[in-house]
């Protein structure tokens, strides 16, 4: 069975600084997808950004980047140029797409909040 | 920008009591799936659903769960005898054949049992 683990339950930033949320997990499959998801107060699950095990360069979307560390099981989420809008809680999820369910198991979620 | 959506937004029933959670997937998807959140704890997978059957359920999902497709456009989760601890916000997802890493999720329903 995967799990998925986030260590940092909370963390502040200042409006227009970086923020890096650290998520690592375990599987013994190599199969696999790994996503960001941002929830906001509405609770709206909102997918953020999207990593494929098979892919060595680090996916980017826009002030959304990750760090990718296969070997060691990591895969961090770096928020650059913080917005207000940022604030939410951030879920770390995997997929293993050879699995017939295709379910996502998700980590315990950091909540961001960014100060003006 | 189709969207998944589900009803209804709140729904507060007595323990014991039956509910049935309803979801509109995004029309042309065909994979289905059940999630559910406790306040203040992680998405925990309950059951994913696909071509008129069950492909995979978790431990939570025991024989009080139940999912159907009724009618080809909606998707429900029914609980048969409500419990205090059922209470959570229950989110519907969806994704075609071709995107299966991209499920798009509703806006949830929260169930509060009393």
């Amino acid at each position: 069975a995967q799990t998925v683990t986030q260590s940092q339950p909370e963390m502040s930033v200042q409006e227009a600084e970086t923020v890096t949320l650290s998520c690592t997990y375990d599987t013994s499959e190599n199969n696999y997808y790994l996503f960001w998801y941002k929830q906001p107060p509405s609770r709206q699950m909102i997918l953020v950004i999207r990593q494929e095990a098979y892919k060595q360069q680090n996916a980017t979307e826009n002030r959304f980047s990750v760090n990718f560390q296969k070997a060691a099981k990591s895969f961090s989420l770096k928020i650059s140029d913080s917005q207000l809008g940022d604030t939410a809680m951030y879920f770390c999820a995997f997929m293993n797409y050879k699995a017939a369910g295709n379910k996502l198991t998700f980590g315990g979620g950091t909540r961001v909040l960014v100060k003006p | 920008e189709p969207e998944v959506t589900q009803t209804p937004s709140h729904q507060v029933t007595q323990m014991g009591q039956e509910v049935i959670l309803r979801c509109v997937p995004i029309s042309n998807h065909l994979y289905f799936y059940w999630y559910r959140q406790i306040l203040g704890q992680k998405v925990e997978f309950l059951v994913s659903f696909y071509n008129n059957e069950i492909s995979e359920k978790s431990e939570i999902f025991d024989d009080q769960f139940s999912v159907e497709r009724p009618d080809g456009s909606n998707f429900t989760l029914k609980i048969r005898s409500t419990k205090l601890e059922d209470s959570a916000m229950y989110f519907c997802a969806s994704t075609d054949k071709a995107f299966l890493y991209e499920q798009y999720f509703g806006p949830g329903t929260r169930l509060t049992v009393t």
